[in-house]
Protein backbone atom coordinates (compact mmCIF):
# COMPACT_ATOMS: atom_id res chain seq x y z
CA UNK A 1 0.00 0.00 0.00
CA UNK A 2 1.26 3.31 -1.43
CA UNK A 3 1.67 6.58 0.95
CA UNK A 4 0.85 8.38 -2.51
CA UNK A 5 -1.91 7.39 -4.76
CA UNK A 6 -1.72 7.13 -8.60
CA UNK A 7 -4.06 5.55 -11.13
CA UNK A 8 -2.91 1.94 -11.74
CA UNK A 9 -2.65 3.20 -16.00
CA UNK A 10 -3.81 5.74 -18.11
CA UNK A 11 -3.90 5.34 -22.23
CA UNK A 12 -4.40 7.66 -25.16
CA UNK A 13 -3.42 7.24 -29.14
CA UNK A 14 -0.12 8.96 -30.32
CA UNK A 15 -0.48 12.73 -30.66
CA UNK A 16 -2.68 13.19 -27.27
CA UNK A 17 -2.41 14.18 -24.24
CA UNK A 18 -2.34 12.22 -20.90
CA UNK A 19 -2.54 13.37 -17.13
CA UNK A 20 -1.44 11.61 -14.24
CA UNK A 21 -2.71 12.23 -10.71
CA UNK A 22 -0.92 12.00 -7.75
CA UNK A 23 -2.78 12.41 -4.28
CA UNK A 24 -1.07 12.59 -0.80
CA UNK A 25 -1.76 14.19 2.37
CA UNK A 26 -0.50 17.34 4.67
CA UNK A 27 2.26 15.83 6.00
CA UNK A 28 4.27 15.04 2.09
CA UNK A 29 2.78 17.00 -0.90
CA UNK A 30 0.87 18.96 1.30
CA UNK A 31 3.74 20.20 2.52
CA UNK A 32 6.61 19.36 0.45
CA UNK A 33 8.29 19.17 -3.07
CA UNK A 34 6.98 16.73 -5.67
CA UNK A 35 9.18 14.53 -8.41
CA UNK A 36 8.20 12.39 -11.10
CA UNK A 37 9.81 9.98 -12.50
CA UNK A 38 10.20 7.68 -15.66
CA UNK A 39 10.62 4.25 -15.83
CA UNK A 40 10.58 2.86 -19.60
CA UNK A 41 10.68 -1.14 -19.19
CA UNK A 42 14.04 -2.62 -17.93
CA UNK A 43 15.27 0.67 -17.03
CA UNK A 44 16.70 2.42 -14.10
CA UNK A 45 14.13 5.35 -12.99
CA UNK A 46 14.85 8.77 -14.54
CA UNK A 47 13.88 12.46 -13.27
CA UNK A 48 11.52 14.14 -15.25
CA UNK A 49 10.55 16.76 -13.18
CA UNK A 50 11.35 18.24 -9.54
CA UNK A 51 10.08 21.20 -7.25
CA UNK A 52 6.80 20.46 -8.57
CA UNK A 53 7.16 21.97 -12.08
CA UNK A 54 10.69 22.24 -12.64
CA UNK A 55 12.14 20.08 -15.50
CA UNK A 56 16.07 19.47 -15.60
CA UNK A 57 18.05 19.73 -18.89
CA UNK A 58 17.02 17.31 -21.60
CA UNK A 59 13.50 16.93 -20.67
CA UNK A 60 11.16 18.06 -23.32
CA UNK A 61 8.37 19.99 -22.27
CA UNK A 62 5.68 17.83 -23.28
CA UNK A 63 6.64 16.82 -20.01
CA UNK A 64 4.51 19.27 -17.23
CA UNK A 65 4.33 19.35 -13.54
CA UNK A 66 1.46 21.14 -11.41
CA UNK A 67 0.60 21.08 -7.81
CA UNK A 68 -2.55 22.00 -5.98
CA UNK A 69 -3.13 21.18 -2.06
CA UNK A 70 -2.38 17.94 -1.29
CA UNK A 71 -2.44 16.60 -4.98
CA UNK A 72 -0.13 16.89 -7.51
CA UNK A 73 -0.34 16.30 -11.71
CA UNK A 74 1.89 15.15 -14.37
CA UNK A 75 1.10 15.92 -17.96
CA UNK A 76 2.23 14.59 -21.19
CA UNK A 77 1.24 15.93 -24.27
CA UNK A 78 2.39 15.08 -27.89
CA UNK A 79 2.07 11.33 -26.59
CA UNK A 80 4.53 9.30 -28.59
CA UNK A 81 4.74 5.71 -28.63
CA UNK A 82 8.31 5.96 -26.53
CA UNK A 83 6.76 7.36 -23.86
CA UNK A 84 5.20 3.57 -23.03
CA UNK A 85 6.26 3.15 -19.54
CA UNK A 86 5.90 3.43 -15.59
CA UNK A 87 5.61 6.97 -14.40
CA UNK A 88 6.12 7.38 -10.48
CA UNK A 89 5.31 10.39 -7.80
CA UNK A 90 7.68 11.01 -4.82
CA UNK A 91 7.97 13.32 -2.15
CA UNK A 92 9.46 13.54 1.30
CA UNK A 93 7.04 12.44 4.05
CA UNK A 94 7.29 14.03 7.33
CA UNK A 95 4.69 12.43 9.27
CA UNK A 96 7.00 10.07 10.95
CA UNK A 97 9.87 11.59 13.08
CA UNK A 98 12.72 10.74 11.09
CA UNK A 99 11.03 11.50 7.72
CA UNK A 100 11.11 9.51 4.34
CA UNK A 101 10.82 9.84 0.33
CA UNK A 102 7.78 8.28 -0.42
CA UNK A 103 6.65 7.54 -3.66
CA UNK A 104 3.39 6.32 -5.93
CA UNK A 105 2.64 3.19 -6.32
CA UNK A 106 3.27 4.12 -10.43
CA UNK A 107 1.01 4.25 -13.26
CA UNK A 108 1.61 2.48 -16.86
CA UNK A 109 1.17 4.59 -19.75
CA UNK A 110 0.55 2.83 -22.99
CA UNK A 111 0.04 4.47 -26.58
CA UNK A 112 -3.14 3.08 -28.17
CA UNK B 1 28.46 13.34 -16.14
CA UNK B 2 27.88 11.34 -13.42
CA UNK B 3 27.56 7.82 -13.06
CA UNK B 4 26.30 4.98 -11.10
CA UNK B 5 27.19 1.66 -10.72
CA UNK B 6 25.95 -1.19 -7.93
CA UNK B 7 27.89 -4.30 -7.27
CA UNK B 8 27.38 -7.11 -5.07
CA UNK B 9 26.05 -10.68 -4.71
CA UNK B 10 22.90 -11.45 -7.26
CA UNK B 11 22.55 -14.42 -4.44
CA UNK B 12 21.82 -13.73 -0.42
CA UNK B 13 20.48 -16.62 2.12
CA UNK B 14 17.67 -15.93 4.33
CA UNK B 15 18.60 -14.21 7.67
CA UNK B 16 22.06 -13.43 6.29
CA UNK B 17 23.27 -9.64 5.27
CA UNK B 18 23.10 -8.23 2.18
CA UNK B 19 26.02 -6.52 0.97
CA UNK B 20 25.87 -3.70 -2.08
CA UNK B 21 28.51 -1.21 -3.20
CA UNK B 22 28.06 1.45 -5.35
CA UNK B 23 31.12 3.14 -7.42
CA UNK B 24 30.38 6.97 -8.39
CA UNK B 25 32.32 8.59 -11.50
CA UNK B 26 32.05 11.65 -12.38
CA UNK B 27 31.70 13.54 -9.37
CA UNK B 28 33.47 13.55 -5.95
CA UNK B 29 30.87 12.36 -3.37
CA UNK B 30 32.85 14.87 -0.49
CA UNK B 31 31.81 17.21 -2.88
CA UNK B 32 28.06 17.38 -1.51
CA UNK B 33 24.40 16.22 -2.09
CA UNK B 34 23.07 12.75 -0.54
CA UNK B 35 23.88 9.87 -1.57
CA UNK B 36 21.53 6.53 -1.02
CA UNK B 37 19.35 3.13 -2.45
CA UNK B 38 15.98 2.96 -3.85
CA UNK B 39 14.52 -1.19 -4.29
CA UNK B 40 12.04 -2.36 -6.52
CA UNK B 41 10.36 -5.74 -5.94
CA UNK B 42 10.20 -7.40 -9.36
CA UNK B 43 6.55 -6.84 -10.71
CA UNK B 44 6.19 -3.73 -8.33
CA UNK B 45 6.65 0.08 -7.40
CA UNK B 46 9.80 2.03 -5.90
CA UNK B 47 11.03 1.88 -1.95
CA UNK B 48 13.13 4.35 -0.50
CA UNK B 49 15.42 2.78 1.64
CA UNK B 50 18.25 5.41 2.56
CA UNK B 51 20.23 8.11 2.16
CA UNK B 52 23.32 9.47 3.61
CA UNK B 53 25.55 12.91 3.43
CA UNK B 54 29.88 12.37 2.82
CA UNK B 55 30.36 13.56 6.50
CA UNK B 56 28.03 11.06 7.77
CA UNK B 57 24.52 12.12 8.71
CA UNK B 58 21.90 9.74 7.59
CA UNK B 59 18.09 9.20 6.75
CA UNK B 60 16.77 6.18 7.09
CA UNK B 61 13.27 4.55 5.57
CA UNK B 62 11.57 4.14 9.28
CA UNK B 63 10.75 0.66 8.28
CA UNK B 64 13.88 -0.93 7.39
CA UNK B 65 16.14 1.50 9.59
CA UNK B 66 16.57 -1.14 12.44
CA UNK B 67 18.25 -3.81 9.48
CA UNK B 68 20.26 -0.89 7.39
CA UNK B 69 23.51 0.38 7.78
CA UNK B 70 25.09 2.78 4.87
CA UNK B 71 28.78 4.11 4.82
CA UNK B 72 30.44 6.56 2.44
CA UNK B 73 34.50 5.82 1.14
CA UNK B 74 35.42 9.23 0.29
CA UNK B 75 38.81 8.08 -0.40
CA UNK B 76 37.42 5.76 -3.00
CA UNK B 77 34.65 7.44 -4.19
CA UNK B 78 32.02 4.94 -3.14
CA UNK B 79 29.12 4.22 -0.60
CA UNK B 80 28.12 1.11 0.40
CA UNK B 81 24.35 -0.60 1.99
CA UNK B 82 24.15 -3.55 4.50
CA UNK B 83 20.95 -4.86 5.14
CA UNK B 84 20.79 -7.64 7.84
CA UNK B 85 18.10 -10.51 8.27
CA UNK B 86 17.14 -10.61 5.35
CA UNK B 87 13.78 -12.87 3.93
CA UNK B 88 12.78 -13.25 0.43
CA UNK B 89 10.55 -10.15 1.02
CA UNK B 90 13.90 -8.25 0.51
CA UNK B 91 14.23 -9.97 -3.37
CA UNK B 92 14.46 -6.65 -5.44
CA UNK B 93 16.42 -4.34 -7.74
CA UNK B 94 18.37 -2.61 -5.42
CA UNK B 95 19.19 1.05 -7.11
CA UNK B 96 22.05 2.95 -6.19
CA UNK B 97 21.41 7.30 -7.04
CA UNK B 98 21.93 10.64 -5.88
CA UNK B 99 19.48 12.73 -3.95
CA UNK B 100 19.72 16.71 -4.18
CA UNK B 101 19.43 16.53 -0.55
CA UNK B 102 18.19 14.96 2.54
CA UNK B 103 14.51 16.83 2.60
CA UNK B 104 13.90 16.60 -0.77
CA UNK B 105 12.55 13.55 -3.25
CA UNK B 106 15.09 14.81 -6.14
CA UNK B 107 17.02 12.05 -7.22
CA UNK B 108 18.61 12.79 -10.38
CA UNK B 109 20.89 10.25 -11.07
CA UNK B 110 20.70 6.65 -10.87
CA UNK B 111 22.84 3.41 -11.37
CA UNK B 112 21.92 0.58 -13.46
CA UNK B 113 19.92 -1.55 -10.89
CA UNK B 114 21.18 -5.13 -9.69
CA UNK B 115 18.62 -7.79 -8.53
CA UNK B 116 19.12 -9.42 -5.10
CA UNK B 117 17.21 -12.76 -4.82
CA UNK B 118 17.07 -13.93 -1.29
CA UNK B 119 17.18 -17.84 -1.23
CA UNK B 120 18.50 -20.74 0.34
Amino acid sequence: QSVLTQPPSVSAAPGQKVTISCSGSSSNIGNNYVSWYQQLPGAAPKLLIYDNNKRPSGIPDRFSGSKSGRSATLGITGLQTGDEADYYCGTWDSSLSAGQVVFGGGTKVTVL
Amino acid sequence: QVQLQESGPGLVKPSETLSLTCAVSGYSISSGYYWGWIRQPPGKGLEWIGTMYHSGSTYYNPSLKSRVTMSVDTSKNYFSLKLSSVTAADTAVYYCARQVNGYNSNIDYWGQGTLVTVSS
